[in-house]
């Protein structure tokens, strides 16, 4: 079946502008999650959705972060007033279910953004 | 609360040769632990997870892991690497007990692994 897939694949942006970037799971896939693979940072974990809640936002960098899940499927990570610290690449996962021996995470492809 | 040592951050093999990637990890409660590859320009593929069970895991491309507790360790090893092994390598761990904040994976810096023709 169909993995995760992400859109759009590359973002470059402006500094200062909003972006919004695309995840949708894999069907039958109640948990969500984002994490952003930086250089300088590794790989961080950002939010984790189970259905449309999001239990966990603890490694939102910062309130101009934000996302949402809609219909427990597509999830939207949204970067207002976009800052050269931004730029990474954004990867998606998502799970059958979040706890236990079901939450092992497929990765989608990511989306790489680059504010200049 | 968890975290993961990737010791080697390049790993330089010679085609053909055995190779082992080290992965040590801290945790407070029992855990779940993972390898992945990541590809140039391409996302996270599941190599391999420990879950439970036989502390020997197998995994795709011929990779294999043992989790071992005392050590709080889950290398990876291959008896013979291809070309084709050439990538980033990260360990990761959650945790293993329902309680919040057990959902989401720590990751280890990542080990490149290059290999030689």
């Amino acid at each position: 079946g169909a993995g995760v897939s992400q859109s759009p694949s590359n973002k470059v942006t402006e500094k200062g502008k909003d972006v919004e970037l695309r995840c949708d799971p894999i069907s039958g896939h109640t948990a969500l999650y984002w994490y952003r693979q930086s250089l300088g940072q590794g790989l961080e974990f950002l939010i984790y959705f189970q259905g449309n809640s999001a239990p966990d936002k603890s490694g939102l960098p910062s309130d101009r972060f934000s996302a949402e899940r809609t219909g427990g499927s597509v999830s939207t990570l949204t970067i207002q007033r976009t800052q050269q610290e931004d730029s990474a690449v954004y990867l998606c996962a998502s799970s059958l279910d979040g706890t236990g021996v079901s939450g092992t995470q497929y990765f989608g492809p990511g989306t790489r953004l680059t504010v200049l | 609360a968890q975290s993961v040592t990737q010791l080697d951050s390049q790993v330089p093999v010679f085609e053909e040769a055995p190779v082992e990637l080290r992965c040590n990890y801290s945790s407070s409660v029992s855990v779940y632990l993972f390898w992945y590859v990541q590809y140039p320009n391409q996302g996270l593929q599941l190599l391999l997870k420990y879950l439970s069970g036989s502390t020997l895991v197998k995994g795709i491309n011929g990779f294999e892991a043992e989790f071992n507790k005392s050590q709080t360790s889950f290398h990876l090893r291959k008896p013979s690497v291809h070309i084709s092994d050439t990538a980033e390598y990260f360990c990761a761990v959650r945790g293993g007990s329902f309680n919040f904040g057990n959902e989401k994976l720590t990751f280890g810096t990542g080990t490149r692994l290059t290999i030689i023709p």
